[in-house]
């Protein structure tokens, strides 16, 4: 499989559940990026690894537990969800080419929190 | 810090109208651009992007140009088809290779046969 992948596509949980999003990339890339997409609402950062340090945490709640264990890999982990954060989450990674960081994203999982 | 301002949606055109979606930025240095496009259920994908000044960018007949004296990167299109309905994001890239991208908010275009 090529690109970024991310399982699942959808899922559904209450709020007392744990869970965990998965994401997959097969590009050789060093960096990795978890983003919250909301109706109405701009793209939201809330993780990046560079070489699998974690570089950027944008004041996510800590119910969202990042976690990147190979440059290929990233996690995010779900404990105790609140309503409002149904939304989807996009995983992207990136690798500089001449200066530049161009982003690829995968498909999205859609998460409904009830 | 950097920002990205972006012309509010949805943007509704007729099949073979010409498109035209704003995008201007505030940034230090010589960032890179792009322009990013989200089809209905699926994560974004870059469609074209420019790294200096004047450079233009273009992909499947879309094309947006670099214009660093009104620091914009306008998206255009000479003809639109319904295929490209989808929602369109502007992102800028600070120089010196900062690997954190800044988004504008996206903007919905909607074509009718």
């Amino acid at each position: 499989e090529t690109g970024v992948t991310q399982t699942p596509r959808h899922l559904v949980m209450g709020m007392t559940n744990k869970k965990s999003l998965k994401c997959e990339q097969h590009l050789g890339h060093n960096a990795m990026y978890w983003y919250k997409q909301s109706a109405k609402k701009p793209l939201e950062l809330m993780f990046v690894y560079s070489l699998e340090e974690r570089v950027e945490n944008n004041s996510v709640p800590s119910r969202f537990s990042p976690e990147c264990p190979n440059s290929s890999h990233l996690f995010l982990h779900l404990h105790t969800l609140q309503p409002e954060d149904s939304a989807l989450y996009l995983c992207a990674s990136s690798q500089e080419l001449r200066g530049v960081y161009e982003q690829y994203f995968g498909p999205g999982t859609r998460l409904t929190v009830t | 810090g950097n920002s990205v301002t972006q012309m509010e949606g949805p943007v509704t055109l007729s099949e073979e109208a010409f498109l035209t979606i704003n995008c201007t930025y505030t940034a230090t240095g010589y960032p890179s651009l792009f322009w990013y496009v989200q089809y209905p259920g699926e994560g974004l994908q870059l469609l074209l992007k420019a790294t200096k000044a004047d450079d233009k960018g273009s992909n499947k007949g879309f094309e947006a140009t670099y214009r660093k004296e009104t620091t914009s990167f306008h998206l255009e299109k000479g003809s639109v088809q319904v295929s490209d309905s989808a929602v369109y994001f502007c992102a800028i890239s600070s120089s010196g290779g900062s690997y954190i991208p800044t988004f504008g908010r996206g903007t919905s275009l909607i074509v009718h046969p």
